[in-house]
């Protein structure tokens, strides 16, 4: 079965730090990545997936997450915080052998400081 | 033009209500979903229809019944809520097969 541990549930940058999120998958066979940001009161929208091509996948908002199957980790990082990027930042993995269902990290609040 | 659409955006009703939340995708997806998001933000896939088909149904309580009237549309409709039903319930669609996963903006439910 599928599943999926992201370290800390709330993560404090300064703005212009680097942001790391991190996130580790469990799964049966090669996953589908994704990282999703929510904001306030609002839905998910895709930063970025993993589909098996390039390990290094680059998403929207300057953030980019590696694939490294050696580790079973997808972590997400973007070089400089801006203030807009505080928000809930969520990790899924999905399988076909599961339905294509999304099964999604506990996630991790990203706060700004300014 | 909203992709994946869902009403109401809120909902507050009293324990023992039956309600029903509508989702509506122009995409042309095959696959529609419904998650549970908690107090804690946790996100949990509910159920999963494919062209009308049932095809994930995740132990959800019985008094929890999507309807799919054809694979534009997949509702949900929730008997005797209880407190513990209030959550933002998200309707999300794909392709079959495909990753590529479109999310409505939610609907917050309150059971008071």
């Amino acid at each position: 079965a599928q599943s999926v541990t992201q370290l800390g549930s709330h993560v404090s940058v300064s703005e212009g730090a680097l942001v790391l999120l991190r996130c580790n998958y469990s799964s049966s066979v090669p996953p589908y990545l994704f990282w999703y940001v929510q904001y306030p009161n609002q839905g998910l929208q895709l930063l970025l997936k993993y589909t098996s091509a390039a390990t290094l996948v680059k998403g929207i908002n300057g953030f980019e997450a590696e694939f490294k199957k050696s580790e079973t980790s997808f972590h997400l990082t973007k070089p400089s915080a801006h203030m807009s990027d505080a928000a809930e930042y969520f990790c899924a993995v999905s399988e076909k052998a599961a339905g294509n269902k999304l099964t999604f990290g506990g996630g991790t609040r990203v706060l700004v400081k300014p | 033009d909203t992709a994946v659409s869902q009403t109401p955006k809120y909902l507050v009703t009293q324990m023992g209500n039956d309600k029903s939340i509508k989702c509506e995708q122009n995409l042309g997806h095959d696959t529609m979903y419904w998650y549970k998001q908690d107090s804690k933000k946790f996100l949990k896939i509910m159920f999963s229809y494919n062209n009308k088909e049932l095809i994930i149904n995740e132990t959800v309580p019985n008094r929890f019944s999507p309807k799919s009237p054809d694979k534009a549309h997949l509702n949900l409709h929730i008997n005797s809520l209880e407190l513990g039903d209030s959550a933002v319930y998200f309707c999300a669609s794909s392709q079959q097969g495909g990753v590529d996963y479109t999310f409505g903006s939610g609907t917050r439910l309150t059971v008071v």
